[in-house]
């Protein structure tokens, strides 16, 4: 799997975009990138998940440079409810454990 | 469309005992992982269970073990408990067994060991 590095924290304010970046240098050619979001002592949602260039769903938008050695999590307008720990993982089809790591803890204010 | 459900929520256990744990994967998933996860903490991989066998380990000791049922439920045993072992413990079912396949999350059972 490859390593990730991600910040520790990250504060916002009610309707801002809020931009995590997920550092993962040796990143395989067949891996993917996924973030999942947790809530307190709830478990962890996927929220999106890429390959290359941009992905968008109704959640979140992942941009992933040519090089893929890094990750942005985009978050438009958050809410008080965005407030959670935000985790980037990196791995493939031959890859089988899920290795999360202290994630980013994005709170948002009012 | 029930989606991945543990039992207990919340458990307390003293040291030395034995604790199990339930999880019901979401309908039409056939594989199980269970995690651990101290506050503060990403969750960690325990293992995985595909097909009833146990097919990927993390770094967790013998005194865990576990079990899936021909539908596909699962148990996570925990003997001899420790102080440490006390965390909320999370299942999460998928259709594959690899890291880019989506696991989806239960709620977690919550255990104290006192």
């Amino acid at each position: 799997l490859a390593k990730t590095t991600q910040p520790i924290s990250m504060d916002s304010y009610e309707g801002q975009e809020v931009n995590i970046t997920c550092s993962h240098n040796n990143i395989a050619t067949n891996d993917y990138i996924t973030w999942y979001q947790q809530f307190p002592s709830q478990g962890p949602r996927f929220i999106i998940q890429g390959y290359k260039t941009k992905v968008t769903n109704e959640v979140a938008s992942l941009f992933i440079p040519a090089d893929r050695k890094s990750s942005t999590l985009s978050l438009p307008r958050v809410s008080l409810s965005d407030t959670a720990v935000y985790y980037c993982l990196v791995g493939g089809p031959n890859d089988y454990k899920l290795s999360f790591g202290a994630g980013t803890t994005v709170t948002v204010r009012a | 469309d029930a989606g991945v459900t543990q039992s207990p929520t919340h458990l307390i256990k003293t040291r030395g005992q034995q604790v199990t744990l339930r999880c019901s994967p979401k309908s039409g998933h056939d594989t199980v992982s269970w995690y651990q996860q101290a506050l503060g903490q990403g969750p960690q991989f325990i293992f995985q269970y595909y097909e009833e066998e146990e097919r990927q380990r993390g770094n967790f000791p013998d005194r865990f073990s576990g079990h899936q049922f021909p539908n596909y439920s699962s148990e996570l045993n925990v003997n001899a408990l420790l102080l440490g072992d006390s965390a909320l413990y999370l299942c999460a079912s998928s259709l594959g067994l690899a890291v880019a396949d989506t696991q989806y999350f239960g709620p977690g059972t919550r255990l104290t060991v006192l």
